[in-house]
């Protein structure tokens, strides 16, 4: 069966620090990837999105890789700061419908002063 | 402008009773999904509308329906509610196929007692 796996504990580093969060999956083939950052009680947030033929897309302190081969993505956050301290979504298309969003269950980091 | 919309915020009710969730998408997105995000389960996919049609369903029982409307507001319904059903419910909205990232509301906070 499909899925999507990320570190469920919490990731702590300290600010200035670079916060890496990994999303792996299993039986997709999905054509991209979407970051998300949800803090609590609110809805999840659209960060970034890599397509299937991108190694590597940036925003900001963002950066997101992805690996089609190894089947896994990597969220950088570089130069931490406090104000980074949410929880993380990956988010893949179904193979049978890109209409329907896959979410990971989220790796909560927590960047300290 | 506007974002995703959803009320009422907040809502507390009784096992048996039924419940209607409203969502306002972003002007000019026709796509509204519905997710339920709970401590265990993280966020799971209710169904997905577009241009008033259900394209897509997740694995959810028959007590949970929803509805489009021409204006592309969207609806969900859930009927006879049980414990299990306290959530916070998400809907987000997309232009065209959710290629360019889903714009998520606050959420209903559910509370079934």
């Amino acid at each position: 069966s499909q899925k999507i796996e990320q570190n469920s504990e919490a990731l702590n580093i300290q600010e200035g620090k670079t916060a890496t969060l990994t999303c792996n999956y299993t039986n997709y083939s999905p054509a991209y990837l979407q970051w998300y950052r949800q803090d609590p009680g609110r809805g999840p947030v659209f960060l970034l999105l890599i397509r299937e033929n991108e190694k590597e897309k940036r925003k900001e302190r963002l950066k997101v890789t992805f690996d089609t081969t190894l089947k896994q993505s990597l969220f950088h956050i570089t130069a931490s700061q406090p104000a980074d301290s949410a929880t993380y979504l990956c988010a893949l298309p179904l193979n049978t419908g890109f209409q329907k969003l896959v979410f990971g269950t989220g790796t909560r980091l927590l960047v300290s002063p | 402008k506007a974002g995703v919309t959803q009320t009422p915020r907040y809502l507390i009710k009784t096992r048996g009773q039924q419940v209607t969730l409203s969502c306002s998408p972003i002007s000019g997105h026709r796509s509204v999904s519905w997710y339920q995000q709970t401590p265990g389960q993280g966020l799971q996919f209710l169904f997905e509308y577009f241009s008033e049609t259900q394209r897509n369903k997740g694995n959810f029982p028959g007590r949970f329906s929803g509805r489009q409307f021409s204006n592309s507001r969207s609806e969900m319904n859930v009927s006879t509610l049980e414990l299990g059903d306290s959530a916070l419910y998400l809907c987000a909205s997309s232009f065209g196929q959710g290629a360019y990232g889903y714009t998520f509301g606050s959420g209903t906070r559910l509370t079934v007692v």
